[in-house]
């Protein structure tokens, strides 16, 4: 069975410009978790959706983020407009029934805004 | 304000001897903790965890220690391998109010494991 995918692995931007992340859920699970690694901060949760549904986004940096699932398997994590200081690697994950044990990472994305 | 702390940044230890990783944690509403591997270019793995009921969970070479009193945890793996060569994710989970899928991660271990 295929993990979760993210796309793309790497993204080099300059700032301003708008940004999408995008991740594939691994078929039969219903929660996503958006993560973002940075050095100073470590792993850090942004938004969790539960059945396509925002269920915490306490998370998010600022209103230049935005998440969404428009659909079950599929999510999307865009920064507009993007700032040298979102450079990070930004990590989704999925689960069933958001139960923290059972979280399975993708590769990531590794973010370079100039 | 971290919650959960891993103070050693790396550990460097012998093939087929014991490697201990080491984490703290400060919320007392932490109820379940985890460990996850993560290798260059890959998404976390989860290793191993343990309920806050227990002091002890093992899994073939790697064993979860708690001490609730604490407020610390370590992973044991013996004998170490080069292959366990990764950088070591503490994680833990139910800091109260119905968050049990939120994880708080520590900043990680690198342990490398030579031949």
């Amino acid at each position: 069975d295929a993990g979760v995918i993210q796309s793309p692995r790497h993204e080099v931007t300059e700032m301003g410009q708008e940004v999408t992340l995008r991740c594939k859920l691994i078929s039969g699970h219903n929660s996503l978790f958006w993560y973002r690694q940075t050095m100073m901060r470590g792993l850090e949760l942004l938004i969790y959706f539960n059945n396509n549904v925002p269920i915490d986004d306490s998370g998010m940096p600022e209103d230049r983020f935005s998440a969404k699932m428009p659909n079950a398997s599929f999510s999307t994590l865009k920064i507009q407009p993007s700032e040298p200081r979102d450079s990070a690697v930004y990590f989704c994950a999925s689960s069933l029934a958001g139960h923290a044990d059972t979280q399975y990472f993708g590769p990531g994305t590794r973010l370079t805004v100039l | 304000d971290q919650q959960v702390k891993q103070n050693s940044p790396s550990l460097s230890v012998q093939e087929g001897r014991i490697s201990i990783l080491n984490c703290d944690y400060t919320n007392s509403m932490f109820d379940y903790f985890l460990w996850y591997k993560k290798y260059p270019a890959e998404g976390p793995t989860f290793l191993i965890s343990i309920s806050s009921i227990k002091d002890k969970n093992e899994d073939g070479r790697f064993t979860v220690f708690l001490n609730k009193s604490a407020k610390h945890l370590s992973l044991h793996i013996v004998p170490s391998q080069p292959g366990d060569s990764a950088v070591y994710f503490c994680a833990a989970s139910g800091g109260g109010g119905g968050s049990n899928y939120k994880l708080t991660f520590g900043k990680g271990t690198l342990l490398t494991v030579n031949p």
